[in-house]
């Protein structure tokens, strides 16, 4: 049984075409994330989500909008993509926003912008 | 503002030998500590933790690491290498707010027979 699961797990595009990745969890918790990480395995918050709600927006571009039609899904539409844009995209979750709650990570979506 | 810095992005030791995978914080607030694992094309598992009380927090897989508030420090040990710990190890600590983790820039451990 997957934890968190992202569909696809590769995405390969062209320049400015629109494209989402969906984020699934099955373990009940109320908070999920997305973290990018580039070609040199450096990962950063993009956002996060309790409860359906934002509660993290990092200095993305508007570019990027994510939603969460429920509290086990965080999908991530991405319009206009670049070629900067072209990394590995990972899914993360946790029971609350506490300071002590574990975060769960999907296995990632390898996404390449040619 | 909150920081990892993990020492040498890569780190080589035999199988049976120590494994010292090293990392230092800065924070304005007391820290919550993470180390993560990430295997080849996979996402990243939860070795350990520490919140608050012991300071020696023990790990899956036979790993532990030790808070030394003195030395900012959070080095993550294992006694002997397994050819199967060879993957990218991750530092972290929550921001301020406390809601999401900041990441080091990783750590790639090989083990060679």
């Amino acid at each position: 049984d997957t934890a968190v699961s992202q569909t696809p797990k590769y995405l390969v595009t062209q320049m400015g075409n629109d494209k989402s990745i969906k984020c699934e969890q099955n373990l009940g918790h109320d908070t999920m994330y997305w973290y990018k990480q580039d070609s040199k395995k450096f990962l950063k918050i993009m956002f996060s989500y309790n409860n359906k709600e934002l509660i993290i927006n990092e200095t993305v571009p508007n570019r990027f909008s994510p939603k969460s039609p429920d509290k086990a899904h965080l999908n991530l539409h991405i319009n206009s993509l670049e070629l900067g844009d072209s990394a590995v995209y990972f899914c993360a979750s946790s029971p609350g926003t506490s300071r002590v709650d574990t975060q769960y990570f999907g296995p990632g979506t390898r996404l390449t912008v040619l | 503002a909150q920081s990892v810095t993990q020492l040498g992005s890569h780190v080589s030791v035999s199988e049976g030998a120590l494994v010292l995978l090293r990392c230092n914080y800065s924070s304005s607030v007391p820290p919550y500590l993470f180390w993560y694992v990430q295997y080849p094309n996979q996402g990243l598992q939860l070795l350990l933790k520490y919140t608050t009380g012991a300071t020696l927090v023990k790990g899956i897989n036979g790993f532990e690491a030790e808070f030394k508030k003195s030395e900012t420090s959070f080095h993550l040990t294992k006694p002997s290498a397994h050819m199967s710990d060879a993957a990218e190890y991750f530092c972290a600590v929550f921001n301020q707010a406390g809601t999401a983790l900041i990441f080091g820039k990783g750590t790639t451990l090989s083990v060679s027979s």
